[in-house]
């Protein structure tokens, strides 16, 4: 069974920093590319960074470029995001989630995580 | 960035309609389209990929179609579990978008 379990979220004052991790299991980690996607309270979804499975490549949204660092350890099937310079429009809910990719080209999110909470504020 | 709009924002209705919700993209995208279901409190569910292939353990109440820049997904028969916000994805490229989600509400 897949599972992906979000840690390391909590109240942050802006211009502070946080790692979000993602333990992953059930699945073979490092062949998976792996997404962060956010929500901010009462919103809808966006995502924010992706990585291939080797860790070679990385994407990010134009909002936290710059900022935020997306990486992987697969010898620990774990994700992480390094968050810095945090700003109040950070605040959300992060998941992460496995990609799923085809051959034809679409990719998709099948798994998700239950989502940490990250709060910029002072 | 490609821009993806749902309508309607919201809808009503009741056990056994039948609802369709439409997503448009602001290029083509060919049939690189998801559809997510989220109930409050919980992690978006992956319903169908590729505009019309329906996700192992998805129930065929479900169904997707489209290509290029219009999209809609379906439910024939709508269920009490149904309740909740949907959303489409775009995966044609970088950065992935979603749509603003519509909120399918018992009427």
């Amino acid at each position: 069974e897949v599972q992906l379990v979000e840690s390391g979220g909590g109240l942050v004052q802006p211009g502070g920093s946080l790692r979000l991790s993602c333990a992953a299991s059930g699945f073979t980690f490092s062949t998976y590319a792996m997404t962060w996607v956010r929500q901010a309270p009462g919103e809808g979804l966006e995502w924010v960074s992706g990585i291939s499975g080797s860790g070679g490549r990385t994407y990010y949204a134009d909002s936290v470029k710059g900022r935020f660092i997306i990486s992987r350890d697969n010898s620990k099937n774990t994700l992480y995001l390094q968050m810095n310079s945090l700003r109040a429009e950070d605040t959300a809910v992060y998941y992460c989630a496995k990609e799923v990719h085809h051959s034809s080209g679409w990719s998709a999110f099948d798994y998700w995580g239950q989502g940490t909470l990250v709060t910029v504020s002072s | 960035d490609i821009q993806m709009t749902q309508s309607p924002s919201s809808l009503s209705a009741s056990v056994g309609d039948r609802v369709t919700i439409t997503c448009r993209a602001s290029q083509s995208i060919n049939n690189y389209l998801n559809w997510y279901q989220q109930k409050p409190g919980k992690a978006p569910k992956f319903l169908i990929y590729a505009a019309s292939s329906l996700q192992s353990g998805i129930p065929s109440r479900f169904s997707g179609s489209g290509s290029g820049t219009d999209f809609t997904l379906t439910i024939s028969s709508l269920q009490p579990e149904d309740f909740a916000t949907y959303y489409c994805q775009q995966s044609y490229s970088t950065p992935l978008t979603f749509g603003q989600g519509t909120k399918v509400e018992i009427k």
